[in-house]
């Protein structure tokens, strides 16, 4: 059974804190790795889709890095504000099927 | 452009009955997937269907089936509801499987009593 895992479960910072999360995954027959973030009472919105070992991708404040040889994937968020709260998930590509990590919870408290 | 859109948002049923959920994907999506996601945990794969033909299954009994339409719109179905298939239910499309984004819609709650 393929397991990915993310961690911090849930985090609380203040608003202009750095952050960052871990997502980590299974390294063999890798083809893609997507972040998601979902806030609540709306539909998950993909942040990044990343496929070659060394891929970093920036949008805005958000950043994110891929080593596919160790099976892991960072996200970083800069000087984190309100908005920003939300639940970040992962989901790692086999085959067909997209395998999700159980997310990391996000609060920024203003 | 329209997003996914998914009917209906809230559904109540008892155990035993049948029930559907529907699918529209963004146009000219071809590729429409379905996850269930628990209180707790990341949404997991139930099926994905590309151009009309299922393409992968995840991990569920054979109660759950699904069906992609010739204007790629989709079902899922599950048959004999449990207590235990109370949950969100997600669909996403995406115009190529692993290079694309997933585009979700809002997704439906099932309530089983």
């Amino acid at each position: 059974i393929l397991n990915v895992e993310q961690s911090p479960q849930s985090l609380h910072v203040q608003e202009g804190d750095s952050t960052n999360f871990t997502c980590s995954f299974p390294s063999s027959n890798f083809y893609a790795l997507h972040w998601y973030r979902w806030e609540t009472a709306k539909s998950p919105e993909a942040l990044f889709v990343m496929t070659l070992n060394g891929d970093e991708k920036k949008k805005g404040r958000i950043s994110a890095t891929l080593n596919t040889k160790e099976g892991y994937s960072y996200l970083y968020i800069k000087g984190s504000q309100p908005e920003d709260s939300a639940t970040y998930l992962c989901a790692s590509l086999y085959g067909q099927n997209f395998v999700f990590g159980p997310g990391t919870r996000l609060s920024v408290l203003p | 452009d329209a997003g996914v859109t998914q009917s209906p948002t809230h559904l109540i049923k008892t155990r035993g009955q049948h029930v559907t959920l529907r699918c529209s994907p963004i146009s000219g999506h071809k590729s429409v997937s379905w996850y269930q996601q628990v209180l707790g945990q990341g949404p997991q794969f139930i099926f994905q269907y590309y151009e009309k033909e299922e393409r992968g299954r995840g991990n569920f009994p054979d109660r759950f089936s699904a069906r992609q339409f010739p204007n790629y719109s989709s079902e899922l179905n599950v048959n004999a509801l449990l207590l235990g298939d109370s949950a969100l239910y997600l669909c996403a499309s995406s115009l190529v499987n692993y290079n694309s984004p997933l585009h979700f819609g809002n997704g439906t709650r099932l309530t089983v009593t």
